[in-house]
């Protein structure tokens, strides 16, 4: 089974709306953390916004948010205001926490290539 | 902070050649990680270094593969005898020990392999 699942392959939005993109995860460990990168044309990955497991409030960096919901498994990006350089591809990541262990390593869906049309 | 850096950026080998990539992490990040990313898919872990020690390698990282940080600080990632299976983004990543752990990425070094 698939840790992250990012079930949009593409998203249009329209600029300065708001755009959401989803993410669900699997894990069995109490202890993890959420990610969420930005990957424009270039390649670089870019970090956009991290929320912990036991993080009561969600994550919020400028015009980006995460829905956390975690019954339900979900890590949801949204952006609000977009703009033209918003479109690029998005990746949602988790890092679990094994108990007694160290590796830190991310596990990344499968992206959604998000297109802001003016 | 000058961010991660990598090179060379990009890098076109005929199969059956050695490649040897570089690494240079953010300087006060202990951990540093490699990545390998194909088209149209998220980024793959492959390995990753806790200081000059690696701790952990992938069942994606065939023998062909290795990997170094000598004195805890550049990383090098050697394929021998490449393969066309072996194009790819790779991608390295560096992050502190405490905290929430984020990792900054590089540019990455884009292989094709004919």
């Amino acid at each position: 089974a698939q840790k992250i699942t990012q079930t949009q392959p593409g998203m249009f939005v329209q600029e300065k709306e708001a755009v959401t993109l989803d993410c669900t995860y699997d894990t069995s460990d109490p202890s993890y953390g959420l990610f969420w990168y930005k990957q424009p044309s270039s390649g670089e990955m870019i970090f956009l916004i991290y929320q912990g497991s036991y993080d009561q409030q969600n994550a919020t960096e400028g015009r980006y948010s995460l829905n956390f919901q975690k019954a339900r498994k979900s890590a949801n990006l949204v952006i609000s205001a977009s703009q033209l350089g918003d479109s690029a591809m998005y990746f949602c990541a988790m890092r679990e926490d094994p108990s007694g262990g160290s590796n830190y390593k991310l596990t990344f869906g499968k992206g959604t290539l998000l297109t802001v049309n003016p | 902070d000058t961010g991660v850096s990598q090179d060379p950026r990009h890098k076109i080998t005929k199969r059956g050649q050695n490649v040897t990539f570089r690494c240079d992490p953010i300087s006060e990040h202990n951990r540093l990680y490699w990545y390998r990313q194909t088209l149209g898919q998220g980024p793959e872990f492959l390995t990753y270094f806790q200081n000059e020690a690696q701790l952990e390698k992938s069942r994606l990282l065939s023998d062909r593969f290795s990997a170094e940080r000598p004195k805890g600080s550049f990383s090098t990632l050697e394929i021998q005898r490449t393969e066309q299976g072996d194009s790819a983004m790779y991608l390295c990543a560096s992050s502190l020990l405490q905290g929430s752990y984020e990792q900054y990425f590089g540019p990455g070094t884009r292989l094709t392999v004919t």
